[in-house]
């Protein structure tokens, strides 16, 4: 079981550029989100997923784009790249979209915007 | 909407000194608490929850954390830190008002030393 993976571990862009995030899980598991995190903001959500085909926004989505093809994976999206996307990028799931469940994340993705 | 506080952002303890760190949430329906560590260059692992039950919820590596309802509060607490326990440490939070999504805290830095 590798758990929850993200690729790449580190990236630096120029301003413009669009790249893929990329997170996967072997787990079977529903519910996957995307979080960012930032020197003393703690983490922020971006968006979320209850399941293959379904999306929403969370707190601080302008600029991302997700969609869900599959339960395994779930890519996010930067278009148009800023700096003030430079940030951490956590991606994380479990097993429903219960309230109280575990969420398990990932080792994280470290994105520098020039 | 909720929302969850850390007072502090930095606490500095010396090996085997007992430990505190504060966190304040609020929220408007029934609430469920985590405390997650991440220690450097890594992702987040869950160190315990609060779901129902028993106030006094134990979680790894000898933390344990105290739900009060009338004080809106979930702190953690350690009797005996190790260097081993330097890492950064979020509060969160979700309500049954939707999906498992989370609110963290700030963070608070556990700085241990010799």
């Amino acid at each position: 079981n590798a758990g929850v993976t993200q690729t790449p571990k580190f990236q630096v862009l120029k301003t413009g550029q669009s790249m893929t995030l990329q997170c996967a899980q072997d787990m079977n598991h529903e519910y996957m989100s995307w979080y960012r995190q930032d020197p003393g903001m703690g983490l922020r959500l971006i968006h979320y997923s209850v399941g293959a085909g379904i999306t929403d926004q969370g707190e601080v989505p302008n600029g991302y784009n997700v969609s869900r093809s599959t339960t395994e994976d779930f890519p996010l999206r930067l278009l148009s790249a800023a700096p003030s996307q430079t940030s951490v990028y956590f991606c994380a799931s479990s097993l429903g979209g219960s309230f109280g469940e575990t969420q398990y994340f990932g080792p994280g993705t470290r994105l520098l915007v020039l | 909407a909720q929302s969850v506080t850390q007072l502090d952002s930095q606490v500095p303890v010396f090996e085997e000194a007992p430990v505190e760190l504060r966190c304040n949430y609020s929220s408007s329906v029934s609430v469920y608490l985590f405390w997650y560590v991440q220690y450097p260059n890594q992702g987040l692992q869950l160190l315990l929850k609060y779901l129902s039950g028993s106030t006094l919820v134990k979680g790894i590596n000898g933390f344990e954390a105290e739900f009060n309802k009338s004080q809106t509060s979930f702190h953690l607490r350690k009797p005996s830190v190790h260097i081993s326990d330097t890492a950064e440490y979020f509060c969160a939070v979700s309500d049954d008002s939707g999906y498992s999504t989370l609110t963290f805290g700030k963070g608070t830095m556990l700085l241990v030393s010799p």
